[in-house]
């Protein structure tokens, strides 16, 4: 099956700063890419996703990009905010069962 | 985006016992999914809900501990079953509608 693995553990930043946050995975048929948010006692959330037609996705401070030769793909937050301090998941799936594999997360912490 | 509720929101149990969760979505939706995330871990999914048939489960989880119904295209349920401490865990199902949501989950404490 699919392993994805997620680096780094924790992040800590100065507001203002970027934060990246890098993740492989395994199985060349995975195509879809979806990075999520959980804060703490709370679901987590989508905040952004790309399939594998395509190379760079922005939404406003958030960016993702993909690597299908390499196989790894990073999610960065420009201009981090005290409210973006959370835990980021990654997670990949092959578009025909929709199943999720997740990396193990990584704690962001945003230092004003 | 789809609404999805789940009941309980939280529960103690004693072990040895079994916990039914709903999720209850607010549109019909074909892809129904329960996770598991175990205190402070990531999300390992369980089973896919199939409507109408059988559910799928992962490696490492099985029919008789993790009994899901899906009879309709908005609810499912997931029962852990014989619980024990090593149980104790926030419980999520999650839809396909486009891309995937999330349930708020079920805190499940097992004494």
């Amino acid at each position: 099956g699919e392993n994805v693995e997620q680096h780094p553990s924790t992040l800590s930043v100065q507001e203002g700063d970027s934060a990246v946050i890098k993740c492989t995975y395994s199985d060349s048929a995975s195509n879809y890419f979806p990075w999520y948010k959980q804060e703490l006692g709370k679901r987590p959330q989508l905040i952004i996703d790309i399939r594998s037609n395509v190379g760079e996705k922005k939404d406003q401070r958030i960016a993702v990009t993909l690597n299908k030769t390499a196989k790894h793909f990073s999610l960065h937050i420009t201009e981090t905010q005290p409210e973006d301090s959370a835990v980021y998941f990654c997670a990949a799936s092959y578009s025909n069962d929709y199943k999720l594999s997740f990396g193990a997360g990584t704690t962001v912490t945003v230092r004003a | 985006s789809a609404v999805i509720s789940q009941k309980p929101s939280r529960d103690i149990c004693q072990r040895g016992t079994s916990l039914t969760i709903q999720c209850q979505v607010d549109s019909q939706v074909t892809m129904m999914f329960w996770y598991r995330q175990q205190p402070g871990q990531s999300l390992t999914l369980i089973a896919t809900a199939n409507q109408g048939s059988e559910a799928t489960y992962e490696s490492g989880f099985v029919i008789d501990k993790f009994p899901i119904s899906r009879p309709n295209l908005t609810f499912s349920t997931l029962t852990v079953s014989n619980m024990s401490p090593e149980d104790s865990s926030i419980y999520l199902c999650s839809v396909e509608s486009d891309t995937q949501y999330f349930g708020p989950g079920t805190r499940l404490l097992v004494l």
